[in-house]
C-alpha cells in the first residue's frame, strides 16, 4: 500500500520568503500520481498541483512547483515569494487504485504553514 | 456550475441518532468518494462508487452505509452515531482521468455528543 510521509508539523516562513514543504513517499507501483492540496482555516480542499510519475519535467502551476527525486521518492512543494493568504494546512497526497477504475488518494498528515507579516 | 456541493455544512447528533449526508456533483463524473478527516490528520476514505447503483468499502467503513440512486448524488449515511463518528466529512467526485485530481465538496463537520 501506499504511504506519504510529511515530517514537517509547522513551518514558520516571513513573508515574501520561499518555502520548501517536505513529502516522502513510499509505493511499489512504476505509475503512480501525487498532489499537494491547500487546506486554509475555512477548511475546504483546495487542489494545488500534481506530479505523474512518468512525467519528465517538474511540474509548475503559478507560484507553486514540485522538487520531484524520483529516487528519493520525494515530491517537496515550493511556494515561491509567500504570501499571508498562504497560511494553511499542506496535504501532500498520493493516487492508489481501487476496483473498476476508481482511485483513493492516500493523505500525509499535513503541515501547517504560517507567513508572518 | 456549482461542482460538488454537500449538505448539511454543520450538524449536531446524539449518540444513537441517525443521519444522512447528502453529496451531489454537476459534472457528470462516474465515481464519488466519501472521505472523513480528523483532528491533525490527512483525509481516510470511507466509501466510494464506480457509478450508479454500485458501492464499495474503503479504509475506515464501519459505521457507515451509502447510496448511489441517481449518478450525480451519493449520500453517506449513520444509523446510530457514536461520538468516535465525530469528524467533518468530504466528498469528492471525479471523471477518471488519468491525470485528474478529485474535486472536493466543502465538507460537512459533523458533531456527535
Amino acid at each position: 500500500a501506499q504511504k506519504i510521509t510529511q515530517t514537517q508539523p509547522g513551518m514558520f516562513v516571513q513573508e515574501k520568503e520561499a518555502v520548501t514543504l517536505d513529502c516522502t513517499y513510499d509505493t511499489s507501483d512504476p505509475s503512480y500520481g501525487l498532489f499537494w492540496y491547500k487546506q486554509p482555516s475555512s477548511g475546504e480542499m483546495i487542489f494545488l498541483i500534481y506530479q505523474g510519475s512518468y512525467d519528465q519535467q517538474n511540474a509548475t502551476e503559478g507560484r507553486y512547483s514540485l522538487n520531484f527525486q524520483k529516487a528519493r521518492k520525494s515530491a517537496n512543494l515550493v511556494i515561491s515569494a509567500s504570501q499571508l493568504g498562504d497560511s494553511a494546512m499542506y496535504f501532500c497526497a498520493m493516487r492508489e487504485a481501487l476496483i473498476q477504475g476508481a482511485q483513493k488518494l492516500v493523505f500525509g498528515q499535513g503541515t501547517r504553514l504560517t507567513i508572518n507579516p | 456550475n456549482a461542482g460538488v456541493t454537500q449538505t448539511p455544512k454543520f450538524r449536531v447528533l446524539k449518540t444513537g441518532q441517525s443521519m444522512t449526508l447528502l453529496c451531489a456533483q454537476d459534472m457528470n463524473h462516474e465515481y464519488m468518494y466519501w472521505y472523513r478527516q480528523d483532528p491533525g490528520m490527512g483525509l481516510r476514505l470511507i466509501h466510494y462508487s464506480v457509478g450508479e447503483g454500485t458501492t464499495a468499502k474503503g479504509e475506515v467503513p464501519d459505521g457507515y452505509n451509502v447510496s448511489r440512486l441517481k449518478k450525480q448524488n451519493f449520500l453517506l449515511g449513520l444509523e446510530s452515531a457514536a461520538p468516535s463518528q465525530t469528524s467533518v466529512y468530504f466528498c469528492a467526485s471525479t471523471s477518471g482521468l488519468h491525470r485528474e485530481t478529485q474535486y472536493f465538496g466543502p465538507g460537512t463537520r459533523l458533531l456527535v455528543l
